[in-house]
């Protein structure tokens, strides 16, 4: 069965740190990525989404950055946060086309 | 620019009654819409879809309209049930670049 996880669950880092939140996908191969962020107001709004290895789409501009080194990892980063980075990111995969999409259990961001 | 919305941030039913739950989009080339139900510290699930051929889909208490002239969907619940309770997002799916689109969201509270 697939599976989808992401770490870690809470963070709180302080401005202008680094930030790295990482998401891998198992039981599945060549799955489409995404990370999102919950923000009051927003709802989901997509970040960055990913059909294959290498392949990032950019959704907002931001302070954010996203890679896929393997084809089940996705990766999102920050060289340096501000506060209003603080939110709950959640990393998705999705297959048959999209209409089948699965989340991970998201991680709760704290920029101080 | 939210392609996706949903203009009633909450709603508060009584159990037994019905809940409708109503979103709006601009893009008219979405294949198929979705709608998902969230509770907090957890990633969305899936509810229910529509085509974009379709105007009605029912799943149980779960029942989705579309209305592609008014570019207008709702979710039905009926009867509303307090494990109703969560913050419900509809999304909007592109076959194209399969990419997911939510709404921002509509926090629904079933009052016993």
């Amino acid at each position: 069965s697939q599976t989808i996880h992401q770490w870690p669950a809470t963070l709180v880092q302080p401005v202008g740190s680094p930030l790295s939140l990482e998401c891998t996908v198992e039981g599945t191969s060549n799955p489409n990525l995404y990370w999102y962020r919950q923000a009051a107001g927003r709802g989901l709004q997509l970040l960055f989404y990913s059909v294959g290895i290498g392949q990032i789409s950019s959704e907002v501009p931001q302070n954010l950055s996203a890679s896929r080194p393997q084809d089940r990892q996705f990766i999102l980063s920050s060289k340096k946060l501000l506060l209003s980075d603080s939110g709950f990111y959640l990393c998705a995969w999705t297959r048959d086309r999209g209409l089948e999409a699965f989340f991970g259990q998201g991680t709760r961001l704290t920029v101080v | 620019d939210q392609q996706v919305k949903q203009n009633s941030p909450s709603l508060s039913v009584q159990e037994g009654r019905i809940s409708i739950l109503n979103c709006d989009y601009t893009n008219s080339m979405f294949d198929y819409f979705l709608w998902y139900k969230k509770y907090p510290a957890e990633g969305p699930t899936f509810l229910i879809s529509i085509s974009s051929i379709k105007d009605k889909n029912e799943d149980g208490r779960f029942t989705v309209f579309l209305n592609k002239s008014a570019k207008h969907l709702s979710l039905h619940i009926v009867p509303s049930q307090p494990g109703d309770s969560a913050v419900y997002f509809c999304a909007a799916l592109n076959f194209g670049n399969e990419k997911l689109t939510f709404g921002t969201g509509t926090r629904l509270t079933i009052i016993p």
